[in-house]
């Protein structure tokens, strides 16, 4: 089905370790977008890439780095994990590179523990 | 800045009830989109609803109903006869510039969500 993709479901990591989360979407959309859910905070904005070849930090950008590969893929990058990133991470993406109009489209969701 | 207000945090009500869920939106713009997405126990993000700026009219969905008011900036979910079904967490969010980058670019700003549980 089409759509967005993203692994692992789950992963558990202990303090200090790295990880990267994949994400791909083949709907051929120019933005990606990573979120994290923790609870009573919603999803906020970690990194987002307008475009192939850009990406730019969100509202919590701290800790993380991310690579936008190709049009299709975009991944989200511990380089050393810490208990405060625990959470749930969710990939999205977007036809339009400037304006959000269209609905995000989200992965299912990454479930990280950080001990 | 912009900013999305949720101030519901947990409804709880029993099947068959009328419930709305409030949504208060803060914006400079004159151009925006408002959206609703649901997320049942799953865990996935099921969009709902996009209502831009300029249009104030409400929608009606089979049981989902929605009343934006650009006077009080609200963007209200209503669901009538609500189901077992229903159950879920629902985020408002709106479509706005990002703070402090001068090209246009937007991003999706989320509330903090209402869960909403409907007891047989």
């Amino acid at each position: 089905n089409a759509g967005v993709t993203q692994t692992p479901k789950f992963q558990v990591l202990k303090t200090g370790q790295s990880m990267t989360l994949q994400c791909a979407q083949d709907m051929n959309h120019n933005s990606m977008y990573w979120y994290r859910q923790d609870p009573g905070m919603g999803l906020r904005l970690i990194y987002y890439s307008a475009s192939e070849g850009t990406t730019d930090k969100g509202e919590v950008p701290n800790g993380y780095n991310v690579s936008r590969l190709n049009k299709r893929e975009f991944s989200l990058r511990l380089e050393s994990a810490a208990p405060s990133q625990t959470s749930v991470y969710f990939c999205a993406s977007s036809e339009e590179s400037r304006v959000i109009i269209s609905p995000l489209h989200f992965g299912n969701g990454t479930r990280l523990t950080v001990t | 800045a912009q900013k999305v207000t949720q101030a519901q945090t947990e409804i709880s009500v029993v099947e068959k009830e009328d419930v709305t869920l409030d949504c208060v939106y803060e914006t400079r713009d004159t151009t925006y989109y408002l959206f609703w997405y649901k997320q049942p126990p799953s865990g996935e993000l099921v969009f709902l609803i996009r209502r831009n700026s300029f249009d104030e009219q409400n929608e009606i969905s089979g049981r989902y109903s929605w009343n934006f008011q650009k006077s009080t900036s609200s963007f209200n979910f209503t669901i009538t006869a609500s189901q077992v079904v229903d159950s879920a967490v629902y985020f408002c969010a709106l479509s706005g510039p990002i703070d402090g980058f001068s090209g246009g670019y937007n991003k999706l700003i989320f509330g903090a969500g209402t869960r909403l549980a409907v007891h047989p």
